[in-house]
């Protein structure tokens, strides 16, 4: 079975530009999660999905974070515009019913110059 | 508050030798649960094992274990017979209840184990 998918996996980008991030859940998973990591912060939840609603943003960094989820198959965060504060690699994680078990996407690498 | 505390940033072990990855939580609930993660340094995130608040037993997964102390709040995760790929950086993480009986898991800071030859 495919596990979770991430693209693109390593984004080279300049400062102000919109940068997009995409995720693909494990089918039949209703649970998606966009977590940010950093050496400073460590593993940061930004914002979980539960049936496609977004369940809790307080992750969020500030307004030029967003995040949508317009089916279960698909979701995208999207940061505009970029800043070089915001590399880090993102990852995605879904899970089916309950939150014990995430299982995480490869990770995107985001590079902001 | 830190919810969840791994003060070993650091661990080296003899392969084939015991380790134990030290975490504990603070919670005031009564159901929570308790995760191990490893991530080597491919960088994607494993899930090892999870521990509920209400289990009885320690839960044991193959070579891992975790030992559960409620009263101590710790959820220390045991690696026996260390191999050469258990080396990467271990995260322990409790789901938490957020507001309308959802929930989400936090993260510590890790743990970066090295296993020597």
């Amino acid at each position: 079975d495919a596990g979770v998918i991430q693209s693109p996996r390593h984004e080279v980008t300049e400062m102000g530009q919109e940068v997009t991030l995409r995720c693909k859940p494990i089918s039949g998973h209703n649970s998606l999660f966009w977590y940010r990591q950093t050496m400073m912060r460590g593993l940061e939840l930004l914002i979980y999905f539960n049936n496609n609603v977004p369940i809790d943003d307080s992750g969020m960094p500030e307004d030029r974070f967003s995040a949508k989820m317009p089916n279960a198959s698909f979701s995208t965060l999207k940061i505009q515009p970029s800043e070089p504060r915001d590399s880090a690699v993102y990852f995605c994680a879904s899970s089916f019913r309950t939150v014990e078990t995430q299982y995480f996407g490869p990770g995107t690498r985001l590079l902001v110059l | 508050a830190q919810k969840i505390t791994q003060t070993q940033p650091g661990m080296f072990v003899q392969e084939k030798e015991a380790v134990t990855l030290d975490c504990t939580y603070d919670t005031s609930d009564q159901s929570y649960g308790l995760f191990w993660y490893k991530q080597p340094s491919s960088g994607e995130m494993i899930f090892l094992i999870y521990q509920g608040s209400y289990d009885e037993q320690n839960a044991t997964e193959g070579r891992y274990s975790l030992n559960f102390q409620k009263a101590r709040k710790s959820a220390n995760l045991v690696i026996s017979a260390s191999q050469l790929g258990d080396s990467a950086m271990y995260f322990c993480a409790m789901r938490e209840p957020l507001s309308g009986g959802y929930q989400k898991v936090t993260f510590g800071t890790g743990t970066k184990l090295q296993v020597i030859p």
